[in-house]
Order: structure tokens, then C-alpha cells, then sequence
């Protein structure tokens, strides 16, 4: 069964503290990992595709990153805006249109 | 450029009664779905399409039927509603083949 799992639950930070948000994952075959930002009250907002271990993406503060068996999703010098929740999930190969999510990261910037 | 449009954004049932919530998408997706969001669940995938005339089941498809009859709707029809599906849904659409899925804003259901 494909799984994905979020560490940790919540995360606290001071303004421009970097960190990482972990995404384990069990997948059979996988075709992609997503990460999305969801803010309170709205629907998930689409970040970064990987694809294969390895593969790396940026975008503005943030930074995704890829193995066998998990994902980090690194953020650099946050800023307050930065406050949401994480989501990550997976795709498995064989045609399946499902994602399997995890529960997410919340993530706090305070200034 | 709408993306993707969920109608209505919040609404009260009462058990057993029926309704449909609406969704619009006008980025020519063939890929469409509808997923549910429950605190401490995640998002659970309840049907999905991969084109019109093409519906398949998800997770969580027990109460609900969809059906695609155009490129750019996906209505979801709760059949019966019970507290239980009390929740909040998400419509989302893609390309497909690992394409990410671009979300809906949501409709918040409460069912009494």
C-alpha cells in the first residue's frame, strides 16, 4: 500500500531560522512527488514536481529534494509569508491518477 | 483565467438529503478529481477522471457519484448525505501523466 508520511507535525521558526520538512515515502514505481502549500481556508497551492532520486527544485526560498525513500522540502531565511501548511504526496507508475497525501507540516514563521 | 471553480464554497444538509457540489475548470485538463480533506486524515481521493465520459473510483467513493459529460465540468453528488461526510472537498485538475493537479478553493459541508 503506497504511504507517505510528514515530519514534523508542526515547526516553529524565527524569521530567517532555515530548516527542512521531511516526506518519507513507500510507493510502488514512483511516478511523481508533489509538494503543495496550503494556506488556512484555501486549497492546496502546487510547488515542485520530482520525478526520479536526485532530482532538485527551487523556487524563491524554497528548495525540494529527492531520494529512494523520502523528499525534503528545505527552506532558506524564511519569512513570515512563509506560514502555511506543507503537503506532499505521491504518484505511483501503472497509470494510477491517484495521489496519496501525507497530513502535512505546518509551518510558523514568527518575525 | 478562472483555473479551478467550486460552487458552492459552504453548505448545511441535513441528513439524507441530496446535493450537488459544482465544479469548473477552463485550463483544457483532461485530468480531473475530487478529494476530501478531514483534520488529522489528509486529503483522501474519493473519484477521478481522465477524460470526458471517463469516471473511476478513489479511496473513498462509498455515497458519491460523478459523472463527466464535458471537458470542463465534474459535478459530485452526494446521494444521501449522512454527518459522516461532513468535510471539506476539493476539486482538482491536471494534464495527468505526473503533471501536478491544480486545486479548487473548496467547499466546506457540514452535514446535521
Amino acid at each position: 500500500e503506497d504511504q507517505v508520511t510528514q515530519s514534523p507535525e508542526a515547526l516553529r521558526l524565527q524569521e530567517g531560522e532555515s530548516s527542512s520538512l521531511n516526506c518519507s515515502y513507500t510507493v510502488s514505481g514512483l511516478r511523481g512527488l508533489f509538494w503543495y502549500r496550503q494556506d488556512p481556508g484555501k486549497g492546496p497551492e502546487f510547488l515542485f514536481t520530482l520525478y526520479s532520486a536526485g532530482e532538485e527544485k527551487e523556487k524563491e526560498r524554497l528548495k525540494a529534494t529527492l531520494t529512494k525513500k523520502e523528499s525534503f522540502l528545505h527552506i532558506t531565511a524564511p519569512k513570515p509569508e512563509d506560514s502555511a501548511t506543507y503537503l506532499c504526496a505521491v504518484q505511483a507508475g501503472g497509470g494510477s491518477e491517484k495521489l496519496v497525501f501525507g497530513k502535512g507540516t505546518k509551518l510558523t514563521v514568527n518575525p | 483565467n478562472a483555473g479551478v471553480t467550486q460552487t458552492p464554497k459552504f453548505q448545511v444538509l441535513k441528513t439524507g438529503q441530496s446535493m450537488t457540489l459544482q465544479c469548473a475548470q477552463d485550463m483544457n485538463h483532461e485530468y480531473m478529481s475530487w478529494y476530501r480533506q478531514d483534520p488529522g486524515m489528509g486529503l483522501r481521493l474519493i473519484h477521478y477522471s481522465v477524460g470526458a465520459g471517463i469516471t473511476d473510483q478513489g479511496e473513498v467513493p462509498n455515497g458519491y457519484n460523478v459523472s463527466r459529460s464535458t471537458t470542463e465540468d465534474f459535478p459530485l453528488r452526494l446521494l444521501s448525505a449522512a454527518p459522516s461526510q461532513t468535510s471539506v472537498y476539493f476539486c482538482a485538475s491536471s494534464y495527468g501523466q505526473g503533471h501536478g493537479y491544480t486545486f479548487g478553493s473548496g467547499t466546506r459541508l457540514t452535514v446535521v
